[in-house]
């Protein structure tokens, strides 16, 4: 059984630009959730997508968007990067949205300039 | 809404030594209650989770916690620690019945090990 991975493990982007993050669930798993860790912090709730569709979703602009696909793989996408997006990015799965089964990634670890 | 804090920052226990992490939860219904472990550069790995029944709960790594409601409290014990116990831990609360909110979680606690 694999475990949910993460890519790419680092990036550096500029601010302004668009960043894409990928994350392969657990095998088994129909939901995907997303978190933001700023350094020296505890992770933030971004949203989560079950079934493709996103069902949940915490305090962050729209700039902040996802997707889900048929396989139950997902997308982050951050436009209009800024400074405090700087972040490590971490995707979680589980089974039928119960946050109980939460298997986590590794993360992505972003750095705007 | 809920929110989680834990006081302390960083902890330092030398090895073999007991360990207690403070977590209080503050949410107004009965709450789903969850200690997280992070190494350097990894993900989250759950220690132990609480949903209802018996308060006091076992975990992996020979970690426990005690959910206590008069006290909105959800402190993580280990008897005696080891060196490989070295980590950032994450208490998180949760709205039961669903996952749709995801979880809150406190600002971590850092803990060293010392030889």
């Amino acid at each position: 059984e694999t475990g949910v991975t993460q890519s790419p493990t680092h990036l550096i982007k500029t601010r302004g630009q668009q960043v894409t993050l990928r994350c392969s669930s657990q095998s088994g798993h129909n939901t995907v959730s997303w978190y933001q860790q700023a350094l020296g912090q505890g992770p933030q709730f971004i949203f989560q997508y079950y079934r493709e569709e996103e069902n949940g979703r915490g305090n962050f602009p729209p700039r902040f968007s996802g997707l889900q696909f048929p396989n139950y793989s997902s997308e982050l996408n951050v436009n209009a990067l800024e400074l405090d997006d700087s972040a490590l990015y971490l995707c979680a799965s589980t089974q039928d949205k119960g946050y109980y089964g939460y298997t986590f990634g590794s993360g992505t670890r972003l750095t705007v300039v | 809404a809920q929110s989680v804090t834990q006081p302390d920052i960083h902890i330092t226990v030398s090895e073999g030594a007991s360990l207690e992490l403070r977590c209080n939860y503050s949410y107004g219904a009965t709450p789903y209650l969850f200690w997280y472990v992070q190494s350097p550069g990894q993900g989250l790995q759950l220690l132990l989770k609480y949903f209802s029944g018996d308060t006091l709960v076992q975990g992996i790594k020979g970690f426990e916690a005690e959910f206590k409601r008069s006290q909105s409290s959800f402190n993580l014990r280990k008897p005696s620690v080891h060196w490989s116990d070295a980590a950032e831990y994450f208490c998180a609360v949760g709205v039961a019945g669903g996952g749709a909110d995801g979880l809150t979680f406190g600002k971590g606690t850092h803990l060293i090990i010392q030889p």
